[in-house]
């Protein structure tokens, strides 16, 4: 079935660090894939998106470019802010009946430190 | 816009206590969802709607039973609370299934005791 594997964490980076959190999914033919960010105490929201191979999402200083050669979905930024202090979530639609929910993965935790 | 609300914020129940977790969104998103979320894990679906009368069993369902009457509103109804329901739920919706965006609520942190 779907699934999706994301970087374990938690990540620790000083400020102006460089981020990468890897993730590589298994699905049936070539979906949207999303990354989500959850702030502390707050719910999920959408950080950035593609919809088709070779596609790069971009949002707030992210990017992730969709691999359909090595079915996966990085993210990354150049250099991190305290602000960006969050647990990333890598995610793309179920491909069985109704497609209705999201498959996310475990998420990965990351701590700014000044 | 409000977006997606959720209430309460936090409860405790006891083992075998009955409740409800509100959900309301003022988007007039006619798709709308329940998950969980656990320590260290994604997020599971419980619950799902595709509109107001219509709704759908999940990844995760068992223990708990929603309803649809308007498209604004989608409560989750715990019955017979076990330890096992302790988590944190998030209600979501969406204007389209599968490629859209989902706006998530706050969430609830439930714990059963």
């Amino acid at each position: 079935g779907d699934s999706v594997t994301q970087m374990e964490g938690p990540v620790t980076l000083s400020e102006e660090a460089c981020l990468t959190i890897n993730c590589t999914y298994t699905a049936t033919g070539y979906p949207s894939l999303f990354w989500y960010v959850q702030y502390p105490g707050e719910g999920l929201q959408l950080l950035l998106k593609a919809t088709k191979a070779d596609d790069k999402g971009s949002n707030k200083g992210f990017e992730a470019t969709y691999r359909k050669e090595t079915t996966s979905f990085h993210l990354e930024k150049g250099s991190v802010q305290v602000s960006d202090s969050a647990v990333y979530f890598c995610a793309l639609p179920y491909s069985g009946a109704g497609s209705y929910q999201l498959t996310f993965g475990k998420g990965t935790k990351l701590s700014v430190i000044p | 816009n409000a977006g997606v609300t959720q209430t309460p914020k936090f409860r405790i129940l006891k083992i075998g206590q009955s409740m409800t977790l509100q959900c309301t969104q003022d988007m007039n998103h006619n798709y709308m969802y329940w998950y969980r979320q656990d320590p260290g894990m994604g997020l599971k679906l419980i619950y799902y709607s595709v509109g107001a009368g219509i709704t759908d069993k999940g990844e995760v369902p068992n223990g708990y039973n929603v309803s649809r009457s308007t498209t604004e509103d989608f409560p989750l109804r715990l019955e017979l609370a076990a330890p096992s329901q302790t988590s944190v739920y998030f209600c979501a919706s969406s204007r389209l299934r599968g490629v859209d965006e989902q706006f998530f609520g706050p969430g609830t942190r439930l714990t059963v005791l």
